[in-house]
């Protein structure tokens, strides 16, 4: 089976602009969850999606949004950006349930740069 | 407060030593999930193991082994005569109802070993 998937591996961006990230679970996964990555702050969860519906979000801005579609793919978007969500951005799918305990397996990251 | 504390920042060892990897969490959950992943440089988090609450029982898997114990809310790793390519960042996360199963990662110790 192929992994988690997300592109694009590499942005960068400038200050103010916007951002969407694509990430494609694995065959069959049903949820999607966003993990933020700084040196600071380590592994922060942004948000999880099931079945196309939000089920969690952790604690970060409106600026950051994501969304699911009915294959499961799901993008994150963030606008205005600012420098400090300079990051590496991963995604990670599991089968899922709605309250799901299942393992999650992680993308490669996308990794955003904001100058 | 952290929920999961990896006290040990850095390890840096001679290959074909053991290392071993603390990893303390903190819970009022009874059932709960433990996990350890592995993040190489390439950035993928890669999935090593899960132990659920109810299971106390030691693994090992190849070079890897893990000692859960409940009674010093403990879940160790140790890596058995350590070769270069288990250079990684390695990072011990928790999953508890109490924070609806999202992931809850430690800092992350980097391992280092040399030829």
């Amino acid at each position: 089976k192929a992994g988690v998937t997300q592109t694009p591996r590499y942005l960068i961006k400038t200050r103010g602009q916007q951002v969407t990230l694509s990430c494609s679970p694995i065959s069959g996964h049903r949820s999607v969850s966003w993990y933020q990555q700084t040196p600071g702050q380590g592994l922060q969860f942004l948000f999880e999606y099931f079945s196309e519906t939000q089920r969690n979000k952790g604690n970060f801005p409106g600026r950051f949004s994501g969304r699911q579609f009915s294959n499961s793919r799901s993008e994150m978007n963030v606008s205005t950006l600012e420098l400090g969500d300079s990051a590496l951005y991963l995604c990670a799918s599991s089968l899922g349930q709605v309250v799901s305990t299942d393992t999650q397996y992680f993308g490669p990251g996308t990794r955003l740069t904001v100058l | 407060a952290q929920k999961v504390t990896q006290a040990q920042t850095e390890i840096s060892v001679v290959e074909k030593e053991d290392v071993t990897l603390d990893c303390v969490y903190e819970t009022r959950d009874t059932t709960y999930y433990l996990f350890w992943y592995k993040q190489p440089p390439s950035g993928e988090l890669v999935f090593l193991i899960r132990r659920n609450s109810f299971d106390e029982q030691n693994e090992i898997s190849g070079r890897y082994s893990w000692n859960f114990q409940k009674s010093t809310s403990s879940f160790n790793f140790t890596i058995t005569a350590s070769q270069v390519v288990d250079s990684a960042v390695y990072f011990c996360a928790l999953s508890e109802l109490a924070n609806d199963y999202k992931l809850s990662f430690g800092a992350g110790t980097t391992v280092t070993v040399r030829a």
